[in-house]
């Protein structure tokens, strides 16, 4: 079964750094890209970072670009999301996702809340 | 940015009936669009993929149509465990992007 457990949410003032991380499990890691997308409270969901299946390329829309790093362990079976930066829009649920066969997330975490804020 | 519009935003309906979402892209996606159905206390889930194709395990009162830029998710012959939330995404170049949701709501 395929699982995905994200960790590392909490309350953090602007301008402050936080890292989130999800341990897969289930399915070969190394053998998949991965993603993460948030949901603000009471919004839509927005896709935030991807990484291919070696790390050598990652992907952001233009809302995090330069202060937030998507990286993997792939030993470890490990994603992370290193947010720096951040700002009260960034408050939201952040889901790991796994990129599927077809491109779609095809699974995803039941995720971990940041919430920025003084 | 390709930006989905999704409608209705609210759909109420009865178990037993049929309902369909429209997704509108802004520009073409070939047929790059998948469906998720969001419920409280558990982990999204895809639904369809490239448009038609179902995932593995969605049932098949589940049906997708459409590319190029317009999509449409219907649900024939509602059941109770429905009653959800639903986004359509583009997947078919960076950023990729929802549209904003249908809630479906027991009549």
């Amino acid at each position: 079964e395929v699982q995905l457990v994200e960790t590392g949410g909490g309350l953090v003032q602007p301008g402050r750094s936080l890292k989130l991380s999800c341990v897969a499990s289930g399915f070969t890691f190394n053998n998949y890209w991965m993603s993460w997308t948030r949901q603000a409270p009471g919004k839509g969901l927005e896709w935030v970072a991807s990484i291919t299946n070696s790390g050598g390329s990652t992907y952001y829309p233009d809302s995090v670009k330069g202060r937030f790093t998507i990286s993997r362990d792939n030993a470890q079976n490990t994603l992370y999301l290193q947010m720096n930066s951040l700002r009260s829009e960034d408050t939201a649920t952040y889901y790991c996702t796994r990129d599927g066969d077809y491109g779609p997330f095809d699974y995803w975490g039941q995720g971990v809340m940041v919430t920025v804020s003084s | 940015d390709v930006q989905m519009t999704q409608s209705p935003s609210y759909l109420a309906a009865s178990p037993g009936e049929s309902v369909s979402i429209s997704c509108k892209a802004s520009k073409s996606i070939s047929n790059n669009l998948a469906w998720y159905q969001e419920k409280p206390g558990k982990a999204n889930k895809l639904l369809i993929h490239s448009g038609s194709t179902l995932q593995s395990g969605t049932p098949s009162r589940f049906s997708g149509s459409g590319s190029g830029t317009d999509f449409t998710l219907t649900i024939r012959s509602l059941e109770f465990e429905d009653f959800a939330v639903y986004y359509c995404q583009q997947y078919n170049e960076y950023p990729y992007t929802f549209g904003a949701g249908t809630k479906l709501e027991l009549k």
